[in-house]
């Protein structure tokens, strides 16, 4: 049973195209995130979504849009793609309660050409 | 959150005891160390984590400081399938609402 499973792995697609990276969870958490992983290999948030509730949203161009329609659920949409784009997109998830430990995915590899 | 420093790199022999430190001189009384890493090809992975005192689990100890600005992830044998990235993080459970800063981390590589 993946804990925290995204979709698809591996995306390949063109300069200006609209693409969706799709992310569930089944631990039953109240929290997710979507953390991109550059080039060059750092980590840094996006988004976050509290009972799909937006509660962080860090300097992301307006092009990508989360969306979570119920808490096990947040999917990155992502318009207008560029170059820059390209990059791995982890999915994350917490429990509010608890340690404050995050759950993430193996990660969607978006290639833009 | 306040940051780390940690080594670029280190090697290690397969089978024999690591030894990953972490400097975090700026650490503030309610900032939680955690240790996340990150196997090729794959999204991190959640270690440890400790506040003042050392702490086991099954995959690793943590060794804090008693003045708590720095810290040593112990694994205590090496193996192959440990060859990772390992990140230190501070933790304000209070101001971070989940937004864990990555440094660059330390990119151990084990030999056979």
């Amino acid at each position: 049973d993946t804990a925290v499973s995204q979709t698809p792995k591996y995306l390949v697609t063109q300069m200006g195209n609209d693409k969706s990276i799709k992310c569930e969870q089944n631990l039953g958490h109240d929290t997710m995130y979507w953390y991109k992983q550059d080039s060059k290999k750092f980590l840094k948030i996006m988004f976050s979504y509290n009972n799909k509730e937006l509660i962080i949203n860090e300097t992301v161009p307006n092009r990508f849009s989360p969306k979570s329609p119920d808490k096990a659920h947040l999917n990155l949409h992502i318009n207008s793609l560029e170059l820059g784009d390209s990059a791995v997109y982890f999915c994350a998830s917490r429990t509010v309660s608890g340690a404050n430990v995050l759950t993430f995915g193996a990660g969607s590899r978006l290639t833009v050409l | 959150d306040a940051k780390t420093t940690q080594p670029n790199s280190m090697e290690s022999n397969e089978e024999e005891p690591v030894h990953l430190p972490c400097n975090h001189s700026t650490i503030s009384g309610t900032d939680y160390i955690h240790w996340y890493r990150q196997l090729p090809s794959q999204g991190p992975e959640y270690v440890i984590h400790g506040l003042t005192s050392n702490v086991n689990n099954r995959m690793a100890s943590l060794a804090i400081a008693e003045d708590r600005k720095s810290s040593t992830l112990i694994l205590h044998r090496a193996t192959l399938r440990d060859a990772a990235v390992y990140y230190c993080i501070l933790v304000n459970y209070g101001g971070s609402q989940g937004n864990l800063i990555f440094g660059k981390g330390t990119k151990l590589s084990v030999k056979p």
